[in-house]
């Protein structure tokens, strides 16, 4: 039972556009989400996260955007740059029931192409 | 230290040997948390800790796992009798608070043979 879905395994953009990646989760609990970002042989990176009263989260070129009837969210990159090519996750958890774990998505690799 | 710290990188045994890993948590950080991340991207909560208290062992399959959080030394997370499905790349996080953002680790890479 896969609680947070991130439905493409992959994206391909040119440097200077938007690249979007996805997330869906089913856990009506889930109240707090974030975003990390991975390279090969490391650990992730925590990126930007948003909670659930919000419903826009910003920090200069990451902009995530929360839709709770929709149980989505999704994670802007504008513009692009060939240093964000990495893995991306997408996380819960679900903080109003003392559940401080993560609930990870199965990431979606990002390439910019210069 | 600013970064959580894990070791060794890389740990390999033969199926039926045992494997400790540790992780020095982010100074001031109060909770930690291991991931198992297995067939690549797939991550699994294993088991979280307030200071030196389990706070979350859900995650934990509790015949061969163990882990410990004690006063002024690293976390550990230890396996007896390893298995082949146990390889797989162990990741540590830390939080300052309960609901804070984790932090992870670069993680252990186990292979068991």
């Amino acid at each position: 039972d896969q609680q947070v879905k991130q439905n493409s395994p992959s994206l391909s953009v040119q440097e200077g556009r938007i690249s979007i990646l996805n997330c869906d989760y089913t856990n009506s609990m889930f109240d707090y989400f974030l975003w990390y970002k991975k390279y090969p042989a490391e650990g992730p990176t925590f990126l930007i996260s948003i909670s659930s009263i919000k419903d826009k989260n910003e920090d200069g070129r990451f902009t995530v955007f929360l839709n709770k009837s929709a149980k989505h969210l999704s994670l802007h990159i504008v513009p692009s740059q060939p240093g964000d090519s990495a893995v991306y996750f997408c996380a819960a958890s679900a903080l109003g029931g003392s559940n401080y774990k993560l609930t990870f998505g199965k990431g979606t690799l990002l390439t910019v192409n210069p | 230290g600013e970064e959580v710290a894990q070791t060794p990188k890389h740990l390999v045994r033969g199926e039926g040997q045992k494997a400790k890993l540790y992780c020095a948590p982010i100074k001031g950080h109060s909770y930690v948390f291991w991931y198992q991340q297995v067939l690549k991207n797939e991550f699994k909560f294993l088991i979280s800790f307030q200071n030196e208290n389990v706070f979350d062992e859900t995650g934990m399959p509790k015949e061969r796992f163990s882990a410990k959080c004690l006063p002024n030394s690293p976390c550990s997370l230890e396996i007896q009798a390893t298995k082949l499905e146990d390889s797989a790349v162990y990741f540590c996080a830390s939080s300052r608070d309960r609901g804070d953002t984790q932090y992870f680790g670069p993680g252990t890479r186990l292979t068991v043979l």
